[in-house]
C-alpha cells in the first residue's frame, strides 16, 4: 500500500519559532509538493522538488523554504512562523514527466502559530 | 494559470440520491482529474479523465468532460453518509503540476 506520511498532524507553534514540517514518501516518487490549504482559496502550491536537491518555487513561496536530500524526504521550513502562516499543510507525491500522474497526498499537517 | 471553478460550492442531499458536480476551466487541458478529501485529512484521487475521453465511470462515480464547454462533472450515485467530504477538481499546467479548484462540500444524510 503506497504511502505518504507527514511528522505531525497537529503543531502548534509561536510566532518567530523555526518550524520543520517533514514528508516521506515510500513509492520511489521523483517529485514531491508541498500545499497549503484554506478555507476558501483551495490547495495553493508553496514548494516543488523533481529531484534531490532540486527545488522550484510555487504560487506562494515568501516565508518558506524546503529541503530535499533524499529522494524519499521533502522538508517544508518556516524560517520565522508567523500567525499568517497557520493553516493545513500538505504534501504530495508523483511520478515524473507526466501530468496523467496523480498525486498522492499525505494526512496533512494542521499548524497553529500563535 | 488557470483554476477550476466547482459548483455548487456545498450540496446536502440524503442517502440514496444522486450528487452532482460540475467543474469550468478556461484554457485547454490535456486531463483533468477528481479528487475527494475527507474532513481534515489528505486528498485522494479519485479518477482521471483524457481531452479524448468524454465519459468514464468507476464504481459509483461517473465523470464526464466536455472540452468545447470546457467543463466537467462528477456524479455520484447511490450516495452513503461515507461519500460526505470536498470534492476538487484539478488541472494540469507546468508538465508535472496540478492545479485545484476550491472544492465542492458534500453532506450526505443518512
Amino acid at each position: 500500500d503506497v504511502k505518504v506520511t507527514q511528522s505531525s498532524r497537529y503543531l502548534v507553534k509561536r510566532t518567530g519559532e523555526k518550524v520543520f514540517l517533514e514528508c516521506v514518501q515510500d513509492m520511489d516518487h521523483e517529485n514531491m509538493f508541498w500545499y497549503r490549504q484554506d478555507p476558501g482559496l483551495g490547495l495553493r502550491l508553496i514548494y516543488f522538488s523533481y529531484d534531490v536537491k532540486m527545488k522550484e518555487k510555487g504560487d506562494i513561496p515568501e516565508g518558506y523554504s524546503v529541503s530535499r536530500e533524499k529522494k524519499e524526504r521533502f522538508s517544508l521550513i518556516l524560517e520565522s512562523a508567523s500567525t499568517n502562516q497557520t493553516s493545513m499543510y500538505l504534501c504530495a507525491s508523483s511520478l515524473v514527466e507526466s501530468s496523467y500522474n496523480e498525486q498522492f497526498f499525505g494526512p496533512g499537517t494542521r499548524l497553529t502559530v500563535l | 494559470s488557470q483554476q477550476g471553478e466547482e459548483d455548487p460550492q456545498a450540496l446536502s442531499i440524503q442517502e440514496g440520491e444522486n450528487a452532482t458536480m460540475n467543474c469550468s476551466y478556461k484554457t485547454s487541458i490535456n486531463n483533468l482529474q477528481w479528487y475527494r478529501q475527507n474532513s481534515g485529512r489528505g486528498l485522494v484521487h479519485l479518477i482521471l479523465i483524457r481531452s479524448n475521453e468524454r465519459e468514464k465511470h468507476s464504481g459509483r462515480l461517473r465523470v464526464t468532460l466536455d472540452t468545447s464547454k470546457k467543463s466537467s462533472s462528477l456524479l455520484i450515485t447511490a450516495s452513503r453518509a461515507a461519500d460526505t467530504a470536498s470534492y476538487f477538481c484539478a488541472l494540469p499546467y507546468n508538465t508535472d503540476k496540478l492545479i485545484f479548484g476550491t472544492g465542492t462540500r458534500l453532506q450526505v444524510f443518512p
